[in-house]
């Protein structure tokens, strides 16, 4: 079954810029999407289509996709990013989600 | 405002058959092009994608759990319904519903789960 690994935590700098990956076979060739999860709260998606925002969501959110590797990146980082991040992407007609990664804004 | 709901029992026993009910408004499961599916999250884990109906009453299914699992809708009622059959204690977890969108025509490559119900936590324990 198809998989996609993210790094379990990532640390970053109030105004710095945080990168977050995803990791799949030939994940390029999909669409990866992207899920932002506070303690005690619902997922809410940040990025769909490798890099499109919905609406409501900050302009310091994008992404891509390329080779075998997606990327959510969050520049200016705020206090109010720290979260879980999740990936997603369809293989076949299934879902897969990443492992999550620890936003930790220090 | 559009919103989802999850209800069930919050403790079931080992062995035991769960039903859990997703209720939404302001769109139909009628409606050509909607869809909803049921996600999961045990305490402190990752989310896992469980099963999807669609308007058209297809139907997917997580490949590690689709002997267990059966989703159905009410469209008269606005409501999709998970069972999941001979729970143990490693199913313990938030169980989410949530509407799939943003499909530019394939949703089973582009589509994204744009609206989440508050979830509702299961414990599987005798």
């Amino acid at each position: 079954s198809y998989e996609v690994t993210q790094p379990p935590s990532v640390s970053v700098s109030p105004g710095q810029a945080a990168s977050i990956t995803c990791s799949g076979d030939k994940l390029g060739d999909k669409f990866a999407c992207w899920y932002q999860q506070k303690p005690g709260q619902s997922p809410v998606l940040v990025i769909y289509q490798d890099s499109r925002r919905p609406s409501g969501i900050p302009e310091r959110f994008s992404g891509s996709n390329s080779g075998n590797t997606a990327t959510l990146t969050i520049s200016g980082t705020q206090a109010v990013d720290e979260a879980d991040y999740y990936c997603q992407a369809w293989d076949s007609t299934t879902v897969v989600f990443g492992g999550g990664t620890k936003l930790t804004v220090l | 405002q559009v919103t989802l709901k999850e209800s069930g029992p919050a403790l079931v026993n080992p062995t035991q058959t769960l039903t859990l009910t997703c209720t939404f408004s302001e769109f139909s499961l009628s409606t050509s092009g909607m869809r909803v599916s049921w996600i999961r999250q045990p305490p402190g884990k990752a989310l896992e994608w469980l099963a999807h109906i669609d308007w058209n009453d297809d139907k997917l299914y997580s490949t590690s759990l689709t002997t267990r699992v059966t989703i159905s809708k009410d469209t008269s009622r606005n409501q999709v319904v998970l069972t999941m059959t001979d729970m143990d204690p490693v199913d313990t977890a938030t169980y989410y519903c949530a509407r799939l969108a943003y499909c530019g025509g394939d949703c089973y490559s582009r589509g994204a789960f744009d609206l989440w119900g508050q979830g509702t936590m299961v414990t599987v324990s005798a």
